[in-house]
C-alpha cells in the first residue's frame, strides 16, 4: 500500500482558499487517489477522487501533476464549517485492497 | 436512500465482558468495513466482508471478530474486553468490495469500556 505524507495541521479564514497537499511517492499503477472529511464523533465522508489531471466536483478540486506522486485538494472559499480533519487515501479499484487512513490534516478555520 | 446505521450508539461494559456490534448497510450494498478510531491510533481497518466473506483483515486479535448475513448486515464481536476497547467503532459500505471504491460511513459506536 502506498504511504501517504501530509501535513499534521492547517490554519485559514472564512472565505479564503485551501490547499492542502499530500505526498505519495511510491502510488502503483492502479491506484486512485481519494479524499475524505471527518468531524468529530462522525464517521469520515467521502469528498472526491480522482487518478490523473484535475478533477472538479461540487465541493472541491483535486489537482493531480502527471508524475502522481502527489496530489492537491483545493477548497474555494472555506466556511467555518469546513473546520474537520481531511484524509488522503491511495489505493486500487480491486476486490482485496484496503483503506488506511494516516493520522490526516486539522483544517481550523476562523472568523 | 437510508444511510448506514450502526447500533448501539453508545455502550458501557465493563473489561473481561463481551459486546456485539451492529451494522445496516445502504440498500444494494453488499461490502461492509469496520473501523476502530482512538485518539492515539487513529482510524484503524478492522475487516472487510462481501457476500458474507471476509475478503481482509486489519492487524488486530481474535478477540475482534465479525460476520455478515444474506442481508448485508454485519456485526461485530469483541470478546473478554480490555480497557484499550474502548474506542468510536465505524462501519463503512459500499457498492462493491476495494479500498478506493467510495465508502459511505455511519455514525459509529462509542464504546467505553470500564
Amino acid at each position: 500500500l502506498a504511504k501517504t505524507t501530509q501535513p499534521i495541521s492547517m490554519d485559514s479564514y472564512e472565505g479564503q482558499e485551501v490547499n492542502i497537499t499530500c505526498s505519495h511517492n511510491n502510488i502503483a499503477t492502479n491506484d486512485y487517489i481519494t479524499w475524505y472529511q471527518q468531524f468529530p464523533s462522525q464517521g469520515p465522508r467521502f469528498i472526491i477522487q480522482g487518478y490523473k489531471t484535475k478533477v472538479t466536483n461540487e465541493v472541491a478540486s483535486l489537482f493531480i501533476p502527471a508524475d502522481r506522486k502527489s496530489s492537491t485538494l483545493s477548497l474555494p472559499r472555506v466556511s467555518l464549517s469546513d473546520t474537520a480533519v481531511y484524509y488522503c487515501l491511495v489505493g486500487e479499484n480491486s476486490g482485496y485492497s484496503t483503506l488506511t487512513f494516516g493520522k490526516g490534516t486539522m483544517l481550523l478555520v476562523s472568523p | 436512500k437510508a444511510g448506514v446505521t450502526q447500533t448501539p450508539r453508545y455502550l458501557i461494559k465493563t473489561r473481561g465482558q463481551q459486546v456485539t456490534l451492529s451494522c445496516s448497510p445502504i440498500s444494494g450494498h453488499r461490502s461492509v468495513s469496520w473501523y476502530q478510531q482512538t485518539p492515539g491510533q487513529g482510524l484503524q481497518f478492522l475487516f472487510e466482508y462481501f457476500s458474507e466473506t471476509q475478503r481482509n483483515k486489519g492487524n488486530f486479535p481474535g478477540r475482534f471478530s465479525g460476520r455478515q448475513f444474506s442481508n448485508s448486515r454485519s456485526e461485530m464481536n469483541v470478546s473478554t474486553l480490555e480497557l484499550g476497547d474502548s474506542a468510536l467503532y465505524l462501519c463503512a459500505s459500499s457498492l462493491l468490495a476495494g479500498g478506493a471504491y467510495e465508502q459511505y460511513f455511519g455514525p459509529g459506536t462509542r464504546l467505553t469500556v470500564t
